[in-house]
C-alpha cells in the first residue's frame, strides 16, 4: 500500500502569512492527490484535486502544486477562517495522510 | 444541493454487529463510486471501503477486511456498511461520502461506539 506522510504536523502562524504544507508518498501517484480542510466537528471540506485544481467555490489564496512523490499545498495569505487541520489524500488507493494542524501563533 | 444522511450508528458491544446507511440526494446516485471514511476520536482520517457506480468493484482497508461488507441499491439511492466482529478500535465517526475527483460531498457522520 501507498504511505502519506505530511510536515509539519502542526504549524503555527498568523493572519496575514503565507503557509506550506507538505505531503510525501511512498511511491509515484502522479498527479492523484487531494487536499482536505476539516474544522473541529466537522466533515472535510476538499480543496485541491489532482494535485492543483481547485475545487469550485474555494478560496483563490488556496493552491496545490507537485507530482509523482511530493506535493504542496500553499495558503498565500492566511485568513481567520482557515485555522484548521489539513489533510492530503492518494486516490490510487485512498490513503490519507496524517494531516497538518494549523493553528494560531 | 447534494445531500448525504449516515444513519445507523450507536453504541454496540465488542463482537457486535452493526449497520449504517446513507440516503443520497441531488445527483445521480447510479453515477458516481461511493465510499465509507472513518475518524477515531482525536484522530486523523481512514479509508475504509469504496465501491463503483454498479457494485462491481469494491476495495476495503486491510483493518475491516473479511468482517465489514459495503453494498449499494441504485434504485434506492442508498450506500450501506455492515459491520461484524466489531472491536473497540472500530469506534469512529464514520463518514458517507461521494468520490469524483476527490472526495467532494461528504454526510455529516454517524458515530460508532464499541464497548462493553
Amino acid at each position: 500500500d501507498i504511505q502519506m506522510t505530511q510536515s509539519p504536523s502542526t504549524l503555527s502562524a498568523s493572519v496575514g502569512d503565507r503557509v506550506t504544507i507538505t505531503c510525501r508518498a511512498s511511491q509515484s501517484i502522479s498527479s492523484w492527490l487531494a487536499w482536505y480542510q476539516q474544522k473541529p466537528g466537522k466533515a472535510p471540506k476538499l480543496l485541491i484535486y489532482k494535485a492543483s485544481s481547485l475545487e469550485s467555490g474555494v478560496p483563490s489564496r488556496f493552491s496545490g502544486s507537485g507530482s509523482g512523490t511530493e506535493f504542496t499545498l500553499t495558503i498565500s495569505s492566511l485568513q481567520p477562517d482557515d485555522f484548521a487541520t489539513y489533510y492530503c489524500q492518494q486516490y490510487n488507493s485512498y490513503t490519507f495522510g496524517p494531516g497538518t494542524k494549523v493553528d494560531i501563533k | 444541493q447534494v445531500q448525504l444522511v449516515e444513519s445507523g450508528g450507536g453504541l454496540v458491544k465488542p463482537g457486535g454487529s452493526l449497520r449504517l446507511s446513507c440516503a443520497a440526494s441531488g445527483f445521480t446516485f447510479s453515477d458516481y463510486y461511493m465510499s465509507w471514511i472513518r475518524q477515531a476520536p482525536g484522530k486523523g482520517l481512514e479509508w475504509v471501503s469504496y465501491i463503483s457506480s454498479s457494485g462491481s468493484t469494491i476495495y476495503y482497508a486491510d483493518s475491516v477486511k473479511g468482517r465489514f461488507t459495503i453494498s449499494r441499491d441504485n434504485a434506492k439511492n442508498s450506500l450501506y456498511l455492515q459491520m461484524n466482529s466489531l472491536r473497540a478500535e472500530d469506534t469512529a465517526v464514520y463518514y458517507c461520502a461521494r468520490i469524483a475527483l476527490g472526495v467532494d460531498y461528504w454526510g455529516q457522520g454517524t458515530l460508532v461506539t464499541v464497548s462493553s
